[in-house]
């Protein structure tokens, strides 16, 4: 069974820039959440997707996008960069259920760096 | 507002030491709290997950206690290992979808 996979593993950025973040949900799992960490900060939950609709959404402003596709594979989108937005971007996948409060299982992330 | 809090920051142990990570949370309202480790610049492993209904749960030499009307949980390591140097992060579902993580505790175990 393959785990979450994301892409690129590192990016380097300028301020002003757009980026897309990917992420390959594990197999069977319809429900993907996104967040940021910052450098010694616990990851801050961005939103959540799932049968590609947004269901859930942290404190991020609208530059913060996300898509969820049928396979359940998702893309963050950030526009308008700015050096703040320099973070680990973790995605992770939740099993189907009775609720979208299941153990969630984490990719292992994207360095952005945003100069 | 939910807010989490781990304590103590950062943790010095000598190998084969028992210890204990502390999480606490402010609204006992939570639909599960889940145990993570994190290795430098590395995504998040799942430890153990608590649904809201269940008081502890074990896994090896781990074991998670939850108090939801104290707004607590413990992760427990028994017999502590150089392996076992990481990050260990808590985090409780909240309302909305919204998952609350804690800055996390740096634990490091001296050979």
């Amino acid at each position: 069974e393959t785990g979450v996979t994301q892409s690129p593993t590192h990016l380097i950025k300028t301020r002003g820039q757009q980026v897309t973040l990917r992420c390959s949900s594990q197999s069977g799992h319809n429900t993907v959440s996104w967040y940021q960490q910052a450098l010694g900060q616990g990851p801050q939950f961005i939103f959540q997707y799932y049968r590609e609709e947004e269901n859930g959404r942290g404190n991020f402003p609208p530059r913060f996008s996300g898509l969820q596709f049928p396979n359940y594979s998702s893309e963050l989108n950030v526009n308008a960069l700015e050096l703040d937005d320099s973070a680990l971007y973790l995605c992770a996948s939740i099993p189907p259920g009775t609720s979208g409060y299941n153990e969630q299982f984490f990719g292992p992330g994207t360095r952005l760096t945003v100069l | 507002k939910q807010e989490v809090t781990q304590i103590p920051a950062a943790l010095s142990v000598p190998e084969g030491e028992n210890l204990v990570l502390n999480c606490s949370f402010t609204d006992s309202a939570i639909y599960n709290l889940q145990w993570f480790r994190q290795d430098p610049g590395k995504g998040l492993t799942s430890l153990l997950l608590i649904q809201s209904s269940q008081r502890e749960q074990t896994s090896g030499r781990l074991n998670a206690s939850l108090d939801k009307s104290s707004g607590r949980s413990t992760l427990y390591i028994a017999a502590s290992q150089p392996g076992d140097s990481a990050t260990y992060l808590c985090a409780v579902a909240a309302g909305g979808f919204k998952t609350i993580f804690g800055a996390g505790t740096r634990l490091f175990v001296k050979a």
